[in-house]
């Protein structure tokens, strides 16, 4: 089975833009989150779909938004970038997420840089 | 909220000795997950080891087992016979049972491996 891919790898954006980034998870997998992750903050919670619909959210503005195809594929999209969304960004793929636990498996992640 | 806590940062092992790693994390609820995440440099994050709050036994995976402490919410790895190929950063994470729980992560601790 193919693991979870990310695209683009690197990106290169100047503050006020937008990025839209990419995930699809793996064959059969229902539920996607999103992790933000920097040396200073470490690793912290953006939302999780699931079927679509977002079923959790960190606590990050509303400048960071996502959404969920039928096929699970993921996006997650962040207007009028800031210096400080320079990042790694992680997507993590799991067969249903939530309640009983199913293991999430991570994607290589995007790493963006904002200048 | 659930937090989990990584106290150091870095820590440093010669190959083929033992080494652990210390997670401390504070929940209110009964029942959860923990876990061991593995993320080498320039890598995908993968799960090194879990741990189910109800299971008394202490979990262990080849080279890799955890020392569960749940009176004290302490969650340490144990590294036997440490490779090279184990330097990487280790984060420590706890996950709900409930609908709307997500993973939340230490900041991680940065292991390096010395021939």
């Amino acid at each position: 089975k193919a693991g979870v891919t990310q695209t683009p790898r690197y990106l290169i954006k100047t503050r006020g833009q937008q990025v839209t980034l990419s995930c699809s998870p793996i064959s059969g997998h229902r539920s996607v989150s999103w992790y933000q992750q920097t040396p200073g903050q470490g690793l912290q919670f953006l939302f999780e779909y699931f079927s679509e619909t977002q079923r959790n959210k960190g606590n990050f503005p509303g400048r960071f938004s996502g959404r969920q195809f039928s096929n699970s594929r993921s996006e997650m999209n962040v207007s009028t970038l800031e210096l400080g969304d320079s990042a790694l960004y992680l997507c993590a793929s799991s067969l249903s997420g939530g309640g009983i636990y199913n293991e999430q498996f991570f994607g290589p992640g995007t790493r963006l840089t904002v200048l | 909220a659930q937090t989990v806590t990584q106290s150091q940062p870095e820590m440093s092992v010669q190959e083929a000795e033992t080494v652990t790693l210390s997670c401390t994390y504070d929940t209110s609820e009964s029942d959860y997950y923990l876990f061991w995440y593995k993320q080498p440099p320039s890598r995908q994050m993968i799960l090194v080891i879990r741990q189910e709050a109800y299971k008394q036994q202490n979990a262990t995976e080849n080279r890799f087992s955890v020392n569960f402490q749940k009176a004290a919410k302490s969650f340490s790895l144990k590294i036997s016979d440490s490779q090279l190929g184990d330097a990487a950063m280790y984060f420590c994470a706890y996950n709900g049972l409930r609908a709307n729980s997500k993973l939340t992560f230490g900041k991680g601790i940065t292991l390096s491996v010395r021939p």
